[in-house]
């Protein structure tokens, strides 16, 4: 099974900061990539699919980027609502593998 | 409105079995494939299981594959997992999702602890 890897497992950063995640597949997967927010207590929030496609209604600081195996997830211009953990998951195929997550937190 | 309802959790012993049931609402759930995705207390997300729209095509996580069984009942637009043999590390929260590759959609989820 291809397996989904995130980095950095966890970041710190100031509002207004440029903030990057990636995510690699362990194989190509095309475009058939999906990102999520989850902030606590809450359910998983779609923002992006097919690697950069933004989900209706979600703010335009959020992109997606990549194809293949490497993928990145850009928030422009950090917020404070932002706080939460960022999944990937991949889809062309099943088992449909989320990423282990990256933690977004304001320095 | 998308709405997705599951109910069946709670605490069962080691080797003892649980059926979850997901009712839907709000769109046309015969047309639209459906999976199950869980989340251990403090853990990232996993997807466990999908099925596809008339039932025919199953998939499944390598850990649950033998042991859950994943169907759907279109006429009464409900999704269903059936889990034997759980294990201490099943317990999570089980949501299910609306399927289109990625998940909109997802219920509130319903607690599964497996626990002596």
């Amino acid at each position: 099974d291809i397996q989904m890897t995130q980095s950095p497992s966890s970041l710190a950063a100031s509002v207004g900061d440029r903030v990057t995640m990636t995510c690699r597949a362990s194989q190509g997967i095309g475009s058939h990539l999906a990102w999520y927010q989850q902030k606590p207590g809450k359910l998983p929030k779609v923002l992006i699919y097919s690697a950069s496609t933004l989900q209706s209604g979600v703010p335009s600081r959020f992109s997606g980027s990549g194809s293949g195996t490497d993928f990145t997830l850009t928030i422009s211009s950090l917020q404070p609502e932002d706080v939460a953990t960022y999944y990937c998951q991949k889809y062309n195929s099943a088992p449909r593998t989320f990423g282990q997550g990256t933690k977004v937190e304001i320095k | 409105e998308v709405q997705l309802v599951e109910s069946g959790g709670g605490l069962v012993q080691p080797g003892g079995s649980l059926r979850l049931s997901c009712a839907a609402s709000g769109f046309n759930f015969g047309t639209y494939w459906m999976s199950w995705v869980r989340q251990a207390p403090g853990k990232g997300l996993e997807w466990v299981a999908n099925i596809e729209e008339d039932g025919s095509e199953k998939y499944y996580v390598d850990s649950v594959k033998g042991r859950f069984t994943i169907s759907r009942d279109n006429a009464k637009n409900s999704v269903y997992l059936q889990m034997n043999s759980l294990r201490v590390e099943d317990t999570a929260v089980y949501y299910c999702a609306r399927d289109t590759g990625w998940s909109e959609y997802w219920g509130q989820g319903t607690l599964v602890t497996v626990s002596s």
